[in-house]
């Protein structure tokens, strides 16, 4: 099983549109939660953490479910600048010293006109 | 500059020759990393250095050598490549503070093709 996963998509959507995307992680005992953005051929950047109590960020939504280890980010009112690969990174227990993160996969979204 | 920059963006080298790639950051961190990217692959990590001390080396190949002189400075030297080694290889950094989860700011990597 992989440590996290995430649904590769592609999503295509039309402009305005909700979409969800969802992730599961393997340790139990993980620490910290990301979601990270990447446009094509670019690097990944930041888009939000992920707390225990869910959190918000203008059109995005950020829910962490530690019983089932399960992530999800949600995104309203879909723009054609939304279009990107979106990255569910985890930071497992155990990591120590050294700051390791995982990455899934990443699910590929479009948003179309 | 800010951020995390590297050089060069681009490279392409034979399987015999020797480069290396240069990372900088320039936001105050502590932490930084080497990555690697293929095709439709997740990221991998490949090393870590805390304070210019390694802390992880995910099994890497030793035709890859990282070098950390400095908090700031982070290096990647190559050596007797393979072509399954093309791939973009981005370069991270933290502010890294133990216990607590602390997000990662990436370079805008090096497209890599080894011939």
């Amino acid at each position: 099983r992989k440590e996290v996963e995430q649904d590769p998509g592609p999503f295509n959507v039309p402009e305005g549109a909700t979409v969800a995307f969802n992730c599961t992680y393997s340790n139990s005992a993980s620490q910290s939660f990301f979601w990270y953005r990447q446009d094509c051929r670019k690097e990944p950047k930041l888009l939000m953490s992920v707390y225990s109590s869910g959190n918000e960020d203008g059109r995005f939504t950020a829910q962490l479910n530690r019983a089932s280890q399960y992530i999800s980010l949600l995104i309203r009112d879909s723009k054609l600048s939304d279009s990107a690969t979106y990255l569910c990174v985890v930071r497992p227990h155990g990591s120590g010293n050294t700051g390791k993160l995982i990455f899934g996969q990443g699910t590929t979204l479009q948003v179309k006109p | 500059e800010t951020g995390v920059t590297q050089t060069p963006r681009h490279l392409v080298m034979g399987m015999t020759n020797k480069k290396s790639l240069k990372c900088e950051q320039h936001l105050g961190h502590n932490a930084m990393y080497w990555y690697k990217q293929s095709a439709k692959k997740p990221l991998e990590l490949m090393f870590v250095y805390n304070f210019k001390e390694q802390t992880e080396n995910n099994s890497v190949p030793s035709r890859f050598s990282p070098e950390c002189p400095n908090s700031s400075h982070l290096f990647l030297h190559l050596h007797t490549l393979q072509p399954e080694d093309s791939a973009l290889y981005l370069c991270a950094s933290s502010q890294y503070i133990t216990g607590t989860g602390i997000e990662q700011y990436f370079g805008p990597g090096t497209r890599l093709t080894v011939t």
